[in-house]
């Protein structure tokens, strides 16, 4: 079935870690999205891609990093955790062609950095 | 770029009441508009979107309206169900697949029994 994989979905880890988020999607999609939503709810953008080795930084300035090798593979990456990286990231990915695409979202990962 | 202000932020009803959720945009180029419900612990996923070359579209009981001249749209649910209670996003974005969404803050529903 076509979907949005994000692993793990939940982490702990310590301070100075250095950890990657993992997102696949078997939709077929050029454009994937990284969000981090905090308790507030609020989403925010944090890094895009409009495809392989394309990756741009979105609207909240983040620490982590990205890469799109594989259209289907687009990973986060923190190389030294803290405390204040402790949220939920959403990873999400839209179809080319239309201007309406529905974007779609993967279950997520709740990072804890203690 | 595009900035959406969505209100309340938090809105409480009784089961049966109606439940209006608002947004407004300030790209007069957005023209898709996209609602997203997400469920304690769930990811968002897409229950209504509008397009700008229409002022209302219905399914079931959510409504969506859309008025291009005030860029506002609105969200509109009838018959609430405690099912309904969630974390409810309106979105807006300018046409062509290049062009990323911009959310809302996001409005807690609560449907009380």
């Amino acid at each position: 079935e076509a979907d949005i994989y994000q692993t793990p979905r939940y982490l702990v880890i310590g301070t100075g870690k250095k950890i990657t988020l993992e997102c696949s999607q078997t939709m077929g999609h050029d454009k994937m999205y990284w969000y981090q939503q905090d308790p507030g709810m609020e989403l925010h953008l944090i890094h895009y891609s409009y495809g392989v080795n394309s990756t741009e930084k979105g609207d909240l300035s983040s620490e982590s990093t990205v890469s799109r090798i594989r259209t289907e593979h687009f990973p986060l990456t923190l190389e030294s955790a803290r405390p204040s990286h402790t949220s939920q990231y959403l990873c999400a990915s839209r179809g080319d062609g239309s201007s309406y695409n529905e974007q779609f979202f993967g279950p997520g990962t709740r990072l804890t950095v203690l | 770029g595009e900035n959406v202000e969505q209100h309340p932020s938090t809105l409480s009803v009784q089961e049966g009441d109606s439940a209006v959720i608002k947004c407004t945009y300030s790209d007069s180029a957005s023209n898709y508009f996209p609602w997203y419900k997400q469920e304690l612990g769930k990811r968002p996923q897409l229950i209504i979107d509008i397009r700008s070359n229409v002022g209302e579209k219905k399914d079931q009981r959510i409504a969506v309206t859309l008025n291009k001249t005030a860029k506002h749209f609105s969200l509109h649910i009838t018959e609430t169900q405690p099912e309904d209670s969630a974390v409810y996003f309106c979105a807006a974005s300018r046409g062509g697949s290049n062009y990323k969404l911009t959310f809302g803050k996001g409005t807690l529903l609560t449907v009380n029994p």
